[in-house]
């Protein structure tokens, strides 16, 4: 397995612009979490979801913020409009289950200018 | 979003010498895991240990838990200049909430 792909590697957009991230899995884990990390908040969990329902989006911090999963190879988190403090590497993380381990993707560097 | 605290915040320490992170948290788990950082990549998953052990091994490292104090420990013997990371815990029930992170640095 290729691991937890993430696309973009890197994304600079201004401000006010639509930005989506993309995630796939590994294929057979049921959890996919989207976390944001900042140095100054450090890791965050936005939202996550069990067998592509969400289940607690809490961590979203505004409406701006929309997480998606169709299907159980891929998840969107699309930010509309973009902000500067939503500059963060995005990270999305897969899990087999309850109580195993994540495996996390690269990540997506977010610069909002 | 973050429950706990790791300390210290930062380590340096001499390649061959033991390096040990601590990590407190103040919600139910079931299990406890840590992760390693290398700078500009996702984390690695390095070991999880659950609410009914109290100690686990994996190679150089040892994985302490007590849950009657809510804390952690992570020790790495004989570091490696390889291990400079930072590392982070990572506790819950369901979904894992991260701690703010020891960043190691072993010099060769």
């Amino acid at each position: 397995d290729a691991g937890v792909i993430q696309s973009p590697r890197h994304e600079v957009t201004e401000m006010g612009q639509e930005v989506t991230l993309r995630c796939k899995p590994i294929s057979g884990h049921d959890y996919l979490f989207w976390y944001r990390q900042t140095m100054m908040r450090g890791l965050e969990l936005l939202i996550y979801f069990n067998n592509n329902v969400p289940i607690d989006d809490s961590g979203m911090p505004e409406d701006r913020f929309s997480a998606k999963m169709p299907n159980a190879s891929f998840s969107t988190l699309k930010i509309q409009p973009s902000e500067p403090r939503d500059s963060a590497v995005y990270f999305c993380a897969s899990s087999l289950s309850q109580g195993y381990g994540y495996t996390f993707g690269s990540g997506t560097r977010l610069t909002v200018v | 979003s973050q429950q706990g605290e790791e300390d210290p915040q930062a380590l340096s320490i001499q390649e061959g010498e033991n390096a040990t992170m601590n990590c407190s948290y103040k919600t139910s788990i079931n299990n406890l895991q840590w992760y390693r950082q290398n700078s500009g990549r996702g984390l690695v998953h390095l070991i999880l240990i659950r609410s009914n052990e109290r100690e686990k091994h994996s190679g150089r490292l040892r994985v302490t838990l007590d849950t009657s104090k809510k804390s952690s420990s992570l020790l790495i013997t004989a570091s490696r200049a390889a291990d400079t990371a930072s590392y982070f815990c990572a506790y819950g029930i369901g979904d894992m909430r991260f701690g703010a992170g020891t960043r190691l640095t072993v010099k060769p």
